[in-house]
């Protein structure tokens, strides 16, 4: 997997946006980059993936940049239930184990 | 409802027992991987399989054994060889670069 940066933990007031940062500078021109999420004590859960343009489902949006060397996930109106650990990922091939780093853990403060 | 389920959620077991864990799965996925997580600590690799009666290590394989005799069951049994078992065992599933991960079983030896 191409290695990925992210911060270690992150606050954001709830109600507004969340905006998680992920480097990943070495990625090759058909890697996509894919999104999960680990709230506590439980196993980690999907959340989205792209590859060069902007994508958005019901839970958050990526946002790629131009030379895709780094992303940005975005919880629109973060809550408390979206307390957890997130992991930029870029998977080499499919069906291959996921490399999880520490990941950037949000803290979503009432 | 398709998933892949882990069982138990909590085990207790003496030093010196072998113990196993079950992941199964009716998503049809090829590929299963069992990860460990320790408290604070993101998730290592222990094995994965990518294909029915073929399995590989992962970064951590000294003291657990897998087997993967049908596409939908992959166990995991904790030998008494792995020196510091306790920990949180994670099992995911997948058929793409998505992954779908267990709910996780939380072994602790006594």
């Amino acid at each position: 997997d191409a290695k990925t940066t992210q911060p270690t933990s992150m606050d954001c007031a709830e109600g507004r946006a969340a905006n998680l940062p992920c480097n990943h500078s070495t990625i090759s021109g058909n890697e996509y980059v894919y999104w999960y999420r680990q709230i506590h004590s439980q196993g980690p859960q999907y959340i989205i993936h792209g590859l060069k343009n902007n994508e958005t489902n019901e839970m958050a949006s990526l946002i790629i940049t131009e030379d895709r060397k780094s992303s940005t996930l975005i919880l629109p109106h973060a809550t408390l239930r979206d307390t957890a650990v997130y992991y930029c990922i870029v998977p080499r091939l499919r069906n291959t184990p996921l490399v999880f780093g520490k990941g950037t853990r949000l803290s979503v403060i009432a | 409802d398709g998933g892949i389920t882990q069982s138990p959620k909590y085990l207790f077991r003496k030093e010196g027992q072998n113990v196993t864990l079950s992941c199964e799965q009716n998503l049809n996925h090829d590929a299963m991987y069992w990860y460990r997580q320790d408290p604070g600590q993101g998730l290592r690799l222990i094995y994965y399989s990518q294909i029915v009666n073929d399995f590989q290590k992962g970064d951590i394989a000294e003291g657990y054994s897998v087997s993967r005799e049908k596409k939908e069951s992959f166990p995991l049994t904790v030998t008494s060889a792995q020196k510091n078992p306790t920990a949180f065992y994670l099992c995911a599933s997948s058929i793409t670069r998505e992954a779908f991960f267990g709910q996780g079983t939380r072994l602790t030896v006594v």
